[in-house]
């Protein structure tokens, strides 16, 4: 089983929708989570970190299942400019004190 | 403010050339630094990281090799470059580990 999963979609949607994505890790010692927004051949970018308690920011929703190994994201009122591709990050200290990324889930948001 | 920069953004290198990438840190100092690949289509690999001068952690036994000379920079190298070396390769930063991690803006390499 892989460290990170997520799947790479592409997930394509129209504008306004709401649209969500899971990801799944195998380390249940890990301790921090997150998700990174990539543009097409930019570098990754930190969109939100995710709390045991679950965060909001703006249109965006991070949630951490903690006895399922699961963080997901939900998109409300998707916007063109949503469209990249979205990285799950997990941190496990007991992995050279790094950062695992998940391969990535692609959105594209259609007008 | 703290900001990360790497460069060249592109290089394309023959088989069998070396390579030297450089990436700086300003902002903080004794930051957490690392050097990762995206390969077209995969996922972040990282490839060494570095919690101080001189010290330099390996996470994938390839013909790459990592320096940090300052306290603020880290190069990635090869003496002799291999088609499978192409991707993007990325500089990141972070105060410790298990913090936040930042990225450079990357360097595309081609191998040819």
């Amino acid at each position: 089983r892989k460290e990170v999963e997520q799947d790479p979609g592409p997930f394509n949607v129209p504008e306004g929708a709401t649209v969500a994505f899971n990801c799944t890790y195998s380390n249940s010692a890990s301790q921090s989570f997150f998700w990174y927004r990539q543009d097409c051949r930019k570098e990754p970018k930190l969109l939100m970190s995710v709390y045991s308690s679950g965060n909001e920011d703006g249109r965006f929703t991070a949630q951490l299942n903690r006895a399922s190994q699961y963080i997901s994201l939900l998109i409300r009122d998707s916007k063109l400019s949503d469209s990249a591709t979205y990285l799950c990050v997990v941190n496990m200290f007991n992995y050279g004190q790094n950062f695992v990324f998940g391969p990535g889930t692609r959105l594209s948001v259609l007008p | 403010s703290q900001t990360i920069h790497q460069w060249p953004a592109t290089l394309v290198q023959p088989v069998g050339s070396p390579l030297s990438l450089e990436c700086t840190v300003e902002g903080t100092s004794n930051p957490n630094l690392y050097w990762y690949r995206q390969a077209a289509g995969r996922g972040l690999q990282l490839l060494f990281y570095s919690v101080g001068i001189g010290q330099i952690s390996s996470e994938v036994p390839q013909n790459l090799s990592a320096s940090r000379p300052q306290d603020r920079q880290f190069i990635l190298s090869s003496k002799k470059l291999l088609l499978s070396d192409s991707g993007f390769y990325l500089c990141a930063w972070s105060h410790a580990p298990g913090n936040t991690i930042y990225f450079g803006e990357g360097s595309w390499l081609t191998v040819v």
